[in-house]
């Protein structure tokens, strides 16, 4: 079973500072995933990432993907109160088609 | 385009209920995934329908059953209901294909008493 780690869970920061949200996954999974979620609401897709190497980026976000490492990370840049959100990484498994999620960054961007 | 829709809202049930929810798909998308969110946790895979068959299944009891239909909307029925139950339960919907993008719907909070 593909099991998916966040670091940290908890994370609150500076307005203006970066940082690094990391999602570490079990096996081979041949797609990862980014999502956020505003307190109360649903998921908002931010990102799918393929391959190894993979980097996408969307304003002050940033997604990459390493799967020799199993490693993906998402790169927040100069923070902003409005990127205050919970930020799920979540993966495929290879052979099955099933998802599973991380536990989720809580992400607080103090002014 | 028409995003991912859920009924009802908010539900009340009682320990050994039964409960239907519902999703309609976005335009265009063919594939449905349910999963189970608890406060404070990561959303818990389901099960993903696709041409009208189940294709995939997380750790779930079998009374959680689903069922899609032509229009690709989708429904998740859930037996004998049990305290553990209550949870946001939220239907994504996507295209099969190489990014299988999922887009969630605004979700369905159940609370069993």
């Amino acid at each position: 079973e593909l099991k998916v780690e966040q670091n940290p869970l908890f994370l609150s920061m500076q307005e203006g500072k970066n940082y690094t949200i990391y999602c570490n996954y079990s096996t081979t999974s041949d797609r990862l995933y980014w999502y956020r979620q505003d307190p109360g609401k649903s998921l908002e897709s931010l990102f799918v990432l393929l391959s190894n190497g993979a980097v996408k980026q969307e304003g002050r976000l940033m997604a990459s993907l390493d799967t020799k490492a199993r490693l993906s990370t998402l790169h927040i840049t100069a923070a902003v109160h409005d990127l205050s959100a919970t930020y799920f990484c979540a993966g495929r498994s290879d052979n099955f088609n099933k998802f599973y999620f991380g536990s989720g960054t809580k992400l607080n961007v103090k002014p | 385009e028409t995003g991912v829709t859920q009924s009802p809202t908010h539900l009340i049930k009682t320990r050994g209920q039964q409960v239907t929810l519902r999703c309609s798909s976005q335009s265009g998308h063919n594939t449905v995934s349910w999963y189970q969110q608890a406060l404070g946790q990561g959303p818990q895979f389901i099960f993903q329908y696709y041409r009208e068959e189940e294709n995939g299944r997380g750790n779930f009891p079998p009374r959680f059953s689903g069922l899609q239909f032509p229009n690709y909307s989708s429904e998740l029925n859930v037996n004998a209901l049990e305290l553990d139950d209550s949870a946001l339960y939220l239907c994504a919907s996507s295209v099969q294909g190489l990014y299988n993008e999922q887009f969630f719907g605004p979700g369905t909070r159940l609370t069993v008493l």
